[in-house]
């Protein structure tokens, strides 16, 4: 079982639809990161978390600690925002530096 | 946001020449940079992990003479393939963490290498 559980896989949607994209880890963390990948190859990492809730534009991010569960969402989907959305935690370990990534998320946002 | 740029962004090569890439971090000081290689449909894999000053620290199974790693300053970290191969063609990816902001960690563009 990977330390990063993303689902679904794969999502296709209308545009406009609410869409919710989750993540389950196995281990304490100290970070979360939600990263975006276009079909281009670059990566934008959209929110680090470590408790709570954050927005930015029409984006959200949740993490719940006890439940090691975080969830990405995006409100009035738009085919700009077909990409992958990748989930990646950073471990507890004092200095821990590496990031350990999901499988990623396909989305595709149809006009 | 903090912006790490790669150079280049694309590039190929022959069968056994060697490649450098460059990731620089344009407006902070990273201390730490990563280098990835990601695989089409794949995620990102870490191959190794670089502190300004020092050697960098390899995954296993990442061969160090193959993928030559320096961090020369705190803005620069170039990753070079040397003798490439074409199972060497990848999407490599650098990423560099924040020196004053412990979890925080910028993504550059990525470098697509295709090695005839």
């Amino acid at each position: 079982k990977n330390e990063v559980e993303q689902s679904p896989q794969n999502l296709t949607a209308q545009e406009g639809e609410f869409i919710t994209i989750n993540c389950s880890y196995s281990v304490g963390i100290s970070a979360l990161h939600w990263l975006q990948q276009h079909p281009g190859g670059g990566i934008v990492s959209l929110f680090m978390l470590s408790s709570g809730k954050k927005k930015h534009g029409r984006l959200i991010a949740t993490i719940n600690i006890q439940e090691k569960h975080s969830s990405l969402h995006i409100t009035a989907s738009h085919p700009r925002d077909s990409a992958v959305y990748i989930c990646a935690v950073r471990g507890l370990i004092q200095g821990a530096q590496k990031l350990v990534f999901g499988q990623g998320t396909r989305l595709t946002i149809n006009p | 946001g903090a912006v790490v740029s790669q150079h280049p962004s694309w590039v190929i090569c022959k069968s056994g020449t060697s490649v450098k890439i460059e990731c620089r971090s344009l407006d902070f000081q990273a201390t730490t940079m990563f280098w990835y290689r990601q695989f089409p449909k794949q995620s990102l894999m870490l191959m190794a992990t670089s502190n300004e000053g020092s050697k960098a620290t390899y995954e296993q199974g990442v061969e160090k003479d193959k993928f030559l790693i320096n961090h020369a300053s705190l803005t620069l970290s170039t990753l070079t393939v040397t003798s490439a191969h074409p199972e060497d063609s990848s999407f490599y990816i650098c990423s560099a963490k924040l020196a004053e902001v412990y979890n925080e960690q910028f993504f550059g563009p990525g470098t697509r290498l295709t090695v005839l």
